[in-house]
Formats: C-alpha cells, structure tokens, sequence
C-alpha cells in the first residue's frame, strides 16, 4: 500500500530555511496533488500548499512568499523549503496525497519542526 | 472564506452527536467539504469526503451532509463509542486554496 513519510532536519534557528522531503512508498507520484500541511503545537491544521503531478503550484496566500515546492518523480519524494523561519514556524509538518476536489487521503505521519537558535 | 466549527462538543457512549461547519461566504455547495478525524498523537486521517462520501474502512456510525438554508456541513456520529474522541476538521477548498476549520475536540464521556 501506498506510504508518505517526511524527513529532515528538526531544529531549524529563526532566519534559516527549512527543507523537508516526502518519500512516497508504495505507488508512483504521478497524477496527484501533493499538499503540505502544518499544525502548531496544541493548534488546529494550516494548508501550506500544493504541488500537482506537472509540477503547477499552489499556496497559502499568508506563507507564499516564503514557500517553495518541487516534484522529483524519479525519486518519487517532493520538498517543501520555507525561508525566513521564526518561532512561529515551529509545527509538526505533514505531506498528504490529494486530488483535483481537494480530499486529502493519505497522510504521512508527520515531522516535527522546531525553530529555536 | 473561512470555515467555522464549535470549540467542542460532548456526548454519551451510545448516543449520537453532529458537528457542523459553517461557511462564512459563497454557497457550500460549491466546493465539496471532507472531514477528517485526528486521534491525539496521531495523523488526520478522512472520514467523509465529497460532502457525505465514506471512504473504505471507515464505519457507516459517520456521516456528512450539507445544507444550504443554513450554508453548512454536518459530520453525525451515531452509536458513539470512547474511540471515536477525537479532534475532527472539516475541509474545502476554492480555485487557490485548501482551507480547514479550525477543528473541533469531540469528548465521548
């Protein structure tokens, strides 16, 4: 069966950019919406973006300018960078399967990301 | 638009409970809404989609619909067991964004 699981660093110091990878096991990553989604300790859930199988992005309006995505289907893994962290980035970081009508149904089991110096 | 829940909701073993799911402009019926459940420590993961759709595995004791009159989404728990305490979030979506609620802890005492 079809697995996502996030990976990198989880101590990220205000200013820096953080990078985490989603490894998709199991099935291939084309023809989907790859989402990344984050929740703030003892928070509710944050839409951070999309990225489609041709490689077309979406994002949170509030985060956009610090968002980056990408898709590397021969690795079937797809990354999120976010620059210009502070404390306020501190979340566990989920990557999430979607599609065209926005159902989110597979999970990873999410990261923890912490931004303290 | 934004998406509005109640804080919490509380019930009986047994019973039955609803969650709604308001949105605050443009008609709910125009972007499906999906639900999902997080257990504490766990990921989310979906239990309705397309407004009252339920995916493989997940009980029929779950189900969604939509109302117009009220511009809301309802996720009904019935039969409620201690496993089904959780926090649940409904989801929709527009042309640019995927927007949640902001979630609603359901107590099974």
């Amino acid at each position: 069966q079809v697995q996502l699981q996030e990976s990198g660093p989880g101590l990220v110091k205000p200013s820096e950019t953080l990078s985490l990878t989603c490894t998709v096991s199991g099935g291939f990553i084309g023809s989907y919406y790859w989402n990344w989604i984050r929740q703030p300790p003892g928070k509710g859930l944050e839409w951070i973006g999309y990225i489609n199988y041709s490689g077309s992005t979406n994002f949170n309006p509030s985060l956009k300018s610090r968002v980056t995505m990408s898709l590397d289907t021969s690795k079937n893994q797809l990354s999120l960078m976010l620059s210009s962290v502070t404390t306020a980035d501190t979340a566990v970081y989920y990557c999430a399967r979607g599609n065209l009508v926005g159902t989110l149904d597979l999970w990873g089991q999410g990261t923890v990301v912490i931004v303290s110096s | 638009f934004m998406l509005t829940q109640p804080h919490s909701v509380s019930e009986s073993p047994g019973k039955t409970v609803t969650i709604s799911c308001t949105r605050s402009s443009g008609n709910i019926a125009s972007n499906y809404v999906h639900w999902y459940q997080q257990r504490p420590g766990s990921s989310p993961t979906n239990v309705i989609f397309e407004d009252y759709q339920r995916p493989s595995g997940v009980p029929d004791r779950f189900s969604g619909s939509i109302d117009s009159s009220s511009n809301s989404a309802s996720l009904t728990i019935s039969g409620l067991k201690t496993e089904d305490e959780a926090d649940y979030y409904c989801q929709s979506y527009d042309s640019t964004s995927v927007i949640f609620g902001r979630g609603t802890k359901l107590t099974v005492l």
